[in-house]
C-alpha cells in the first residue's frame, strides 16, 4: 500500500517553461514533506521541504505547494533549465511517528529540452 | 565536507555469500538510515538508527543485519545474499529535527547471481 504516491514516471518539458511535478498521498499523519532530486549514479539530494501549517514554499526557481485538504503537492519550477533533468522523488514524514523516518514516492524523471 | 561515505561503490556476489556495506558520517548526525532502491522504485527503508548502540527495524529488514557502536558507522550486513537483494543501496544521515534534509551517500550497486 502506497503512502506517498507519484503517478507521473515522466515528465518532458522545453527549456524555460515550467515544470510541475505532482505527488499525492494517504497517510493523514504527515506533516513534514520533501522533494529531493537524483541525478544517474549519484544519491538522492534534498531540495525543498514544506511544513503542514504552510500551503507554499519558495527557493528561488522551486516552489512546492501543499493542499491538506485533498492530500496533494506539486512542485513548480520555473524556468525549467537543462541540468534540471533528473528524477524527482516525493517523500514525507510524520513527527509523531517512526522517528521522523521518510517514505519516499517512486520518483518522476524529468527531462528538460533545450 | 565529506557528508556521507559509501563503501564499496560496486560488487557483485554469488548467491550465499556475505558482505558489509560501509556508511560512514562525518556531521555528528545522530539518526541514521539504510534504503535500497529497486530499478523503477521509491527508496524502501531496510534500517534505521537513533543513535550508537540502537537500531529497528524499517520496511524490508528481511535478509538483512546492522549494528551501529559508534556515531559516525552504520555498516548494513547481507549474510546469505540472495538475487532479490539485487539493489542500490543508500545510506542516509539527518540531525535533530525531523522532516529535515536528509544527507544520502552517493550510493552501493550491488548485483547477486
Amino acid at each position: 500500500d502506497q503512502q506517498v504516491k507519484q503517478n507521473s514516471p515522466s515528465l518532458s518539458v522545453q527549456e524555460g517553461r515550467i515544470s510541475i511535478l505532482n505527488c499525492d498521498y494517504t497517510n493523514s499523519m504527515f506533516d513534514y514533506f520533501l522533494w529531493y532530486k537524483k541525478y544517474p549514479a549519484e544519491g538522492p539530494t534534498f531540495l525543498i521541504s514544506i511544513s503542514s501549517i504552510k500551503d507554499k514554499n519558495e527557493d528561488g526557481r522551486f516552489t512546492v505547494f501543499l493542499n491538506k485538504s485533498a492530500k496533494h503537492l506539486s512542485l513548480h519550477i520555473v524556468p525549467s533549465q537543462p541540468g534540471d533533468s533528473a528524477v524527482y522523488f516525493c517523500a514525507a514524514s510524520a513527527h509523531g511517528g517512526s522517528q521522523g523516518n521518510l517514505i519516499f514516492g517512486k520518483g518522476t524523471k524529468l527531462s528538460v529540452k533545450p | 565536507n565529506a557528508g556521507v561515505t559509501q563503501t564499496p561503490k560496486f560488487r557483485i556476489l554469488k548467491i550465499g555469500q556475505s558482505m558489509t556495506l560501509q556508511c560512514t558520517q562525518d556531521m555528528n548526525h545522530n539518526y541514521m538510515y539504510w534504503y535500497r532502491q529497486d530499478p523503477g522504485m521509491g527508496l524502501k527503508l531496510i534500517y534505521y538508527s537513533v543513535g550508537a548502540g540502537i537500531t529497528d527495524k524499517g520496511e524490508v529488514p528481511n535478509g538483512y543485519n546492522v549494528s551501529r557502536s559508534t556515531t559516525e558507522d552504520f555498516p548494513l550486513r547481507l549474510e546469505l545474499a540472495a538475487p532479490s537483494q539485487t539493489s542500490v543501496y543508500f545510506c542516509a544521515s539527518r540531525g535533530q529535527v525531523p522532516g529535515y534534509g536528509y544527507t544520502f551517500g552517493s550510493g552501493t550497486r550491488l548485483t547477486v547471481v
